[in-house]
């Protein structure tokens, strides 16, 4: 079964550092999400993506975050100045449209545990 | 997207059918009802999804009340692999409208020997 991949596993940074997670979508999907979860907290939407543009933020989903799809196949979460709250587990998703309806299973990636320090 | 209500906790014996209830009483017309479950440290997991019929899959099976207030997720023979969080979701999945899920707290499911 094809899955959603995600990349580094677990990144450590410093506070005030650029840091950049990448996610490999299911190849025929066209929506994208990124999601993260603070340890021990609820999943929190941060942003979805469609057609090279962001078609829903959340309030995290501040300046210092952006999110491209560079190659037409990596999906890019860019943090630009991290900061301590940061601190997380961040997952990507992927789904497919069909007829106008985002389908319905939203697939998700094993996460990148991201501790900033 | 509608509120859902899930219990914080439950325990089911291994080998036997595990039932998690989810109360979704304000749920609209065009909204289906989702469940998906988040094993320890892992990315969710769609599990199932229903609008009014009862649904079944290879993984569960969904009731839903005729009503659509409420509906219960059966899992026929849990194994302790289906140790999880277990996440009740009511959304519209069309395009137009905001397609991401919101997660509430779920329902910790722990399966015992």
């Amino acid at each position: 079964e094809p899955e959603v991949t995600q990349t580094p596993s677990h990144q450590v940074t410093q506070m005030g550092q650029e840091v950049i997670l990448r996610c490999v979508p299911i190849s025929n999907h066209l929506y994208f999400y990124w999601y993260r979860q603070i340890l021990g907290q609820k999943v929190e939407f941060l942003v979805s993506f469609y057609n090279n543009e962001i078609s829903e933020k959340s309030e995290i989903f501040d300046d210092q975050f952006s999110v491209e799809r560079p190659d037409g196949s990596n999906f890019t979460l860019k943090i630009r100045s991290t900061k301590l709250e940061d601190s997380a587990m961040y997952f990507c998703a992927t789904a497919t449209i069909r007829l106008g309806q985002v389908n319905h299973e939203q697939y998700f990636g094993p996460g990148t545990r991201l501790t900033v320090t | 997207d509608a509120k859902t209500t899930q219990p914080t906790s439950m325990d089911c014996a291994e080998g036997r059918a595990a039932n998690l209830p989810c109360n979704h009483s304000t749920i609209s017309g065009n909204e289906y009802v989702y469940w998906y479950r988040q094993i320890h440290s892992q990315g969710p997991q769609y599990i199932i999804h229903g609008l009014k019929n009862n649904e079944t899959n290879e993984m569960a099976s969904l009731i839903i009340t005729e009503d659509r207030k409420s509906s219960t997720l059966i899992l026929p023979h849990a194994t302790l692999r289906d140790t999880a969080v277990y996440y009740c979701i009511v959304r519209s999945p069309w395009r137009s409208s905001a397609s991401k899920i919101i997660f509430g707290s779920g329902t910790r499911l722990s399966i015992r020997p």
